[in-house]
Parts: structure tokens; sequence; C-alpha cells
């Protein structure tokens, strides 16, 4: 099966710095990668995602990048707000099947 | 559109007791899932569904049950909840093979 490792757990950052998360996957078969924004209380929520033949895509703000070769993919927040606070989990498919596996999390800390 | 919705949103059950997690969907969506999170370890899959009259195993399968009673819904059923199964359940829903899941807005669920 597959095996997504999330980077750092914790990470805390001064308003308008960057942050960046990272995630490793063991599949090679995954194809689609995710990345959920889950805010105190409240559910998962999609913020930006990437397919295998795109190595870069970008949304305003956020960006995720991906390595397919050594199979790993990232999340970078630019000019962060405090409102950017929240736990922040990537995941990967399994192949062409339809199952998900998710990374731990990283908590996300914006300090003012 | 409600997307996916979940009932109870909160469950306070004895060891030994049983109950239903109720999850349904009106986007109409081939594929459900029902995820556990607990603290530090993300999301977890238990069971899944690809489409309607097919149910298959997660990560977390034991203890567990489910039913995809038609394409709009798809219950998790515990059948004897046992203090380890203490958790916030989510369900979620998505279209094709590399599409969004959308998630409900959970059930907490607590076994004494």
């Amino acid at each position: 099966g597959e095996n997504v490792e999330q980077h750092p757990s914790t990470l805390s950052v001064q308003e308008g710095d960057s942050a960046v998360i990272k995630c490793t996957y063991s599949d090679s078969a995954s194809n689609y990668f995710p990345w959920y924004k889950q805010e105190l209380g409240k559910r998962p929520q999609l913020i930006i995602d990437i397919r295998s033949n795109v190595g870069e895509k970008k949304d305003q703000r956020i960006a995720v990048t991906l390595n397919k070769t050594a199979k790993h993919f990232s999340l970078h927040i630019t000019e962060t707000q405090p409102e950017d606070s929240a736990v922040y989990f990537c995941a990967a498919n399994l192949g062409n099947f339809n199952k998900f596996y998710f990374g731990s999390g990283t908590k996300l800390n914006v300090k003012p | 559109n409600a997307g996916v919705t979940q009932t109870p949103k909160f469950q306070v059950l004895k060891t030994g007791q049983s109950m239903t997690l109720q999850c349904a969907q009106d986007m109409n969506h081939n594929s459900m899932y029902w995820y556990r999170q607990d603290p530090g370890m993300g999301l977890r899959l238990i069971y899944y569904s690809a489409s309607e009259g097919t149910t298959d195993k997660g990560e977390v399968p034991n203890g567990y049950n489910v039913s995809r009673l038609n394409k709009r819904e798809f219950s998790l059923r515990l059948e004897s909840a046992a203090p380890s199964q203490t958790s916030v359940y989510f369900c979620a829903s998505k279209g094709g093979a590399q599409e969004t899941q959308y998630f409900g807005p959970g059930t907490r669920l607590l076994v004494l």
C-alpha cells in the first residue's frame, strides 16, 4: 500500500514570511496529490491539488510542487497571514484506485 | 446543495454498545469514504465504496462494518464499541478517479 510521510509536524512563522510543508510517498503509481486545510473543529477542505503530469501549480499565495522521481511534493505558502493558521494535510491516491492515504498533518501557526 | 451531511454530530457510548453513523451526499458522486481522525495521526481510511453496490476495506477496518445503501448514502456501524474507537469520524465523497474529495462535518464519538 501507500505510505505518506509529512514534515514538519509543527511550523511557526512570522506574519509575512513563507511556509513550506513537505510530503513523501512510496507508491510510484500514485498520480493525484491534494492538500487540505483543517481549521479547529472543522472539516478538511481542499486548498490545492496537483496531478502527476504537472510539476508545479499556483493559486495566488499557495503553490504545490511535485518531484515524481524523488516521490515528494511540497506546499508553499507565501506572505503568510494569521488566518493561514490551521492544520494542513497532504494526501496521495493509490495508483488508479479510489483509495487515498493522508500524511499525519502539519500545524501551522502564523504569529502576527 | 447540502454537500455531504453526517448524523449525529456528537455521541457518547458505553463500551459494548452499538451504533450506526449516517452519511449522505447530494452531489451524485460514485465514491464514498469513512475516515477516523485521531490526534497526531491524520486521517485514516476505515472503509470505502468505489461505486454503489461495492465496499472495500481501508487501513483500519477492524471493529467496523459499512453499508452502501444507495448512491447517496453510506453508513458506518460499530457493533460493539470500544474505548479505542473514541475519535472523530469523517465521511467523504468524490466523483471520478482524480477528483476532489468533499468531507462532511464529522461525528465526534466518545466511548466510555
